[in-house]
């Protein structure tokens, strides 16, 4: 079973739709929770991350954890179609400098205008 | 120009060539990383290095080889690679935190 699982899309949308971006992972040890946002022939960058289990907003962007299942979410409102790329869920169990962050592998969304 | 700079962006080369892949970060971060991202998988941690020193190694072939000289820079030295080594090659940093900021990537092509 791989450490963290995250469905590859691709996903397709029409401008506005709200989108839900899910993982699931199977290290209870894992704390802390990152979303990346990649486009083509880009490196990932980050977007949010959040610790433990909760909510986190930051714009049209909220994260979602929920350690009791293993699932964590990130929606997205009012898409746009600059948010077309490949969101990849990342997770640590240990929140510090050369931490060991598993990813998953990516899910590809197209907003459609 | 962004964070973390990765050269070259593109690089093809012989199993029999020898070749490095070079990133440096201007961010003053003490924490850098090598990570593969291939097609449909999952980004793979290769390498981290704290303070210089490295700190884990993923069970990686011998025929990648890390070098880091100080914080901000940080190599990958490559020799006998095989086409599955073909993908794209992450370089990141982060200080103090796990958030990791990213290069742009070098893909690599082996023929």
């Amino acid at each position: 079973q791989k450490e963290v699982e995250q469905d590859p899309g691709p996903l397709s949308v029409p401008e506005g739709a709200i989108v839900s971006l899910n993982c699931t992972y199977s290290n209870s040890a894992f704390q802390y929770f990152m979303w990346y946002r990649q486009y083509s022939r880009k490196g990932p960058e980050l977007l949010m991350y959040t610790y433990s289990s909760g909510n986190k907003e930051d714009g049209r962007f909220t994260a979602q954890v929920d350690k009791s299942s293993k699932y964590i979410s990130l929606f997205i409102r009012d898409s746009q179609p600059s948010d077309s790329a490949t969101y990849l869920c990342a997770m640590t169990t240990l929140y510090s400098s050369a931490s060991k962050i598993i990813f998953g592998s990516g899910t590809r969304l197209s907003i459609r205008p | 120009e962004t964070g973390v700079t990765q050269t070259p962006r593109h690089l093809v080369m012989g199993m029999t060539n020898k070749k490095s892949l070079k990133c440096e970060q201007h961010l003053g971060h003490n924490a850098m990383y090598w990570y593969k991202q291939s097609a449909k998988k999952p980004l793979e941690l290769m390498f981290v290095y704290n303070f210089k020193e490295q700190t884990e190694n993923n069970s990686v072939p011998s025929r990648f080889s890390p070098e880091c000289p100080n914080s901000s820079h940080l190599f990958l030295h490559l020799h006998t690679l095989q086409p599955e080594d073909s993908a794209l090659y992450l370089c990141a940093s982060s200080q103090g935190t796990a958030e990791a900021f990213f290069g742009q990537g070098t893909r690599l092509t082996v023929v």
